[in-house]
């Protein structure tokens, strides 16, 4: 049964720091795992999307990067702003016929001016 | 141009009434979805459409029933509400049939609370 967990599960940090988000899953069977972020009150917005075949995706000061073999998917943020303070999700979607959705618990961002 | 509305935003309403909240995609795509979020922020799966077939029903009680007229459409019909109902309803779609990135659009979500 895959599991994705999601650390740390709260991250405080100054303004201008590059910062990690780690999501890991334990079935590496999966289809794609793809990164949301979700602002108080929000719904998701979809980050970056990486299918199994792929390493990494970028986007402007996102990089996110899979490795299917340890079942560990990392998000980079580049020079955090405050308006990068948000929850981050992951969701890992199995290689199954049903090609289930699994979300992991989110990391809680703020970024401190 | 929103890709993927749910209305209405907000719902306030008494225990026992039954009330709908509706979902529309405009990406073409032809999987939809009907997420809970509750005070824990925990997202849960209830329902996914394929082309207006069910694919996926959670453990959803029986008093919550979907209905999808079309694959830009996807509905949630609720009877008898009930106190813990209130929560955060999530609409979202993605494209299932091959070649697909599986990639999930959400909509701004419907707070409904009970009271």
């Amino acid at each position: 049964k895959q599991e994705v967990t999601q650390i740390p599960a709260a991250l405080s940090v100054p303004e201008g720091e590059n910062l990690v988000l780690n999501c890991s899953f334990t079935d590496s069977a999966i289809y794609n795992l793809q990164w949301f972020r979700q602002d108080p009150g929000k719904g998701l917005t979809s980050l970056l999307l990486i299918q199994s075949s792929q390493r990494e995706q970028t986007s402007g000061r996102l990089n996110a990067s899979l490795d299917k073999s340890s079942g560990r998917s990392t998000l980079y943020i580049a020079a955090s702003q405050p308006g990068d303070s948000a929850t981050y999700l992951c969701a890992v979607r199995s290689a199954g016929n049903n090609r289930k959705l699994i979300w992991g618990l989110g990391t809680s961002l703020a970024v401190n001016p | 141009d929103t890709a993927v509305s749910q209305t209405p935003k907000y719902l306030v309403t008494q225990m026992g009434n039954d009330k709908s909240i509706k979902c529309e995609q405009n990406l073409g795509h032809d999987t939809m979805y009907w997420y809970k979020q509750d005070s824990k922020k925990f997202l849960k799966i209830m329902f996914s459409y394929n082309n207006k077939e069910l694919i996926i029903n959670e453990t959803v009680p029986n008093r919550f029933s979907p209905k999808s007229p079309d694959k830009a459409h996807l509905n949630l019909h609720i009877n008898s509400l009930e106190l813990g109902d209130s929560a955060v309803y999530f609409c979202a779609s993605s494209q299932w049939r091959l070649p697909n990135t599986g990639e999930l659009f959400f909509g701004e979500g419907s707070r409904l609370t009970v009271l």
